[in-house]
């Protein structure tokens, strides 16, 4: 079993929809959560950060983690053409990045105009 | 501020061929990385660099060899490719160790081992 399971999708929404992202996990001593955006044929790119339980927000964007259930989500609203892309989850066990950062396979997600 | 480059964008090798992957970063950080991402596994650490000058391997080093040239480049070595090897293999950076810290990626290589 792997320590973090992600949806692969494909996931088509229609444009200004609300979308949710969700990785579960195995090991309740993950404490930092991320979420990477990818787009096809790029780098990954940071979108959210957060520490232990709680939502967090920014823009059009917000993270939630529930570390009772061992389950993160990504909210997307209004969404747009543009958040057209693969999700990636990832997680780490303590502040120090030089260890192992378990990444989720990904969700493609598509917003359809 | 051009962030992470990599070279080359695509490659195709034969088994048992070699190669280096280039990867330069002008942000001035501290700590490098090498990952590789291949369907249904998610992204997996082959080595890091925490400072210039030192090297230790992460999740899937075996078959790769690295160097930290100076603090802003690290290379990744295939000494003898096998098909195993062919994957998108991606280069990272962040200023420092922390998680906390915003790590930033390269645009990736394909690689191809025939």
């Amino acid at each position: 079993q792997k320590e973090v399971e992600q949806d692969p999708g494909p996931l088509s929404v229609p444009e200004g929809a609300i979308v949710s992202l969700n990785c579960t996990y195995s090991n309740s001593a993950f404490q930092y959560f991320m979420w990477y955006r990818q787009y096809s044929r790029k780098g990954p790119e940071l979108l959210m950060y957060t520490y232990s339980s709680g939502n967090k927000e920014d823009g059009r964007f917000t993270a939630q983690v529930d570390k009772s259930s061992k389950y993160i989500s990504l909210f997307i609203r209004d969404s747009q053409p543009s958040d057209s892309a693969t999700y990636l989850c990832a997680m780490s066990k303590t502040n120090f990045g030089n260890e192992k950062l378990t990444f989720g396979t990904g969700t493609r997600l598509t917003i359809i105009p | 501020n051009a962030g992470v480059t990599q070279t080359p964008k695509f490659q195709v090798l034969k088994t048992g061929q070699s190669m280096t992957l280039q990867c330069a970063q002008d942000m001035n950080h501290n700590s490098m990385y090498w990952y590789r991402q291949d369907p249904g596994m998610g992204l997996r650490l082959i080595y890091y660099s925490a400072s210039e000058g030192t090297t230790d391997k992460g999740e899937v080093p075996n078959g790769y060899n690295v160097s930290r040239l100076n603090k802003r480049e690290f290379s990744l070595r295939l000494e003898s490719a096998a098909p195993s090897q062919t994957s998108v293999y991606f280069c990272a950076s962040r200023p420092g160790p922390f998680v906390s810290e915003t790590q930033y990626f390269g645009p990736g290589t394909r690689l191809l081992v025939l």
